[in-house]
């Protein structure tokens, strides 16, 4: 099925460190989101972003949602351990049932 | 807090038999829920979504027999894994809709089939 282009894939960081992670896609959403997963759990929603151009923070996350509506980033500021989990972004479908489409994921690891 | 419980967080059984994986919503009527499935290391994939009331819409290549969605309430929808087999063994997790479109997971459930 179809997916979003996430990257980097992994990442392997020191505590402290700024993250930066994106989607793109080849099609046009009209809400991002983006999701933190630890083992064994259920994604929990991190941001949800509803227009073009928008720009919302969550804590030390911040993420952005394109202007072309085909694309989406994530910033995380000063990373502490409890960071560290693999992240989701994921488009709402336009139409129909509104179903998620979701990036391959990027997997945080945090040196101490 | 939890705005969807999901229930077993996780289950072993024998090749052949059935298994049931409920999602409720908590605090809000849902008449739509998804279903996923998640492979280790990979991302979750859209199984079918369930409609309060009505069938259930499945995913190209998702056999609608052997994963069988009943969603008779508004706030239960239950998937049912008929005759289970190793292949079958996943991840398992819901969601549903709330307020501004937004999916809400549940915690999963982690499938072994012996």
């Amino acid at each position: 099925g179809q997916q979003l282009n996430q990257s980097p894939q992994s990442m392997f960081i020191q505590e402290g460190e700024d993250v930066s992670m994106n989607c793109t896609s080849s099609s046009i959403f009209n809400t991002w989101l983006w999701y933190k997963q630890d083992p064994g759990e259920g994604p929990v929603l991190l941001i949800a972003l509803y227009k073009a151009g928008e720009l919302t923070s969550n804590g030390r996350l911040t993420a952005q949602f394109g202007i072309t509506r085909k694309d989406s980033f994530l910033n995380i500021s000063a990373s502490i351990p409890s960071d560290v989990g693999i992240y989701f972004c994921a488009g709402q479908e336009i139409q129909g049932a509104q179903k998620l489409v979701f990036g391959q994921g990027t997997r945080l690891t945090i040196n101490p | 807090g939890a705005v969807v419980s999901q229930h077993p967080s996780r289950v072993i059984c024998k090749s052949g038999t059935s298994v049931k994986i409920e999602c409720r919503s908590l605090d809000f009527q849902a008449t739509t829920m998804f279903w996923y499935r998640q492979f280790p290391k990979k991302s979750l994939m859209l199984m079918a979504t369930s409609n309060e009331g009505s069938k259930a819409t499945y995913e190209q290549g998702v056999e609608k027999d052997k994963f069988l969605i009943n969603h008779a309430s508004l706030t239960l929808s239950t998937l049912t894994v008929t005759s289970a087999h190793p292949e079958d063994s996943s991840f398992y997790i819901c969601s549903t809709d709330r307020v501004g479109n937004i999916q809400y997971f549940g915690a999963g459930t982690r499938l072994s089939v012996l």
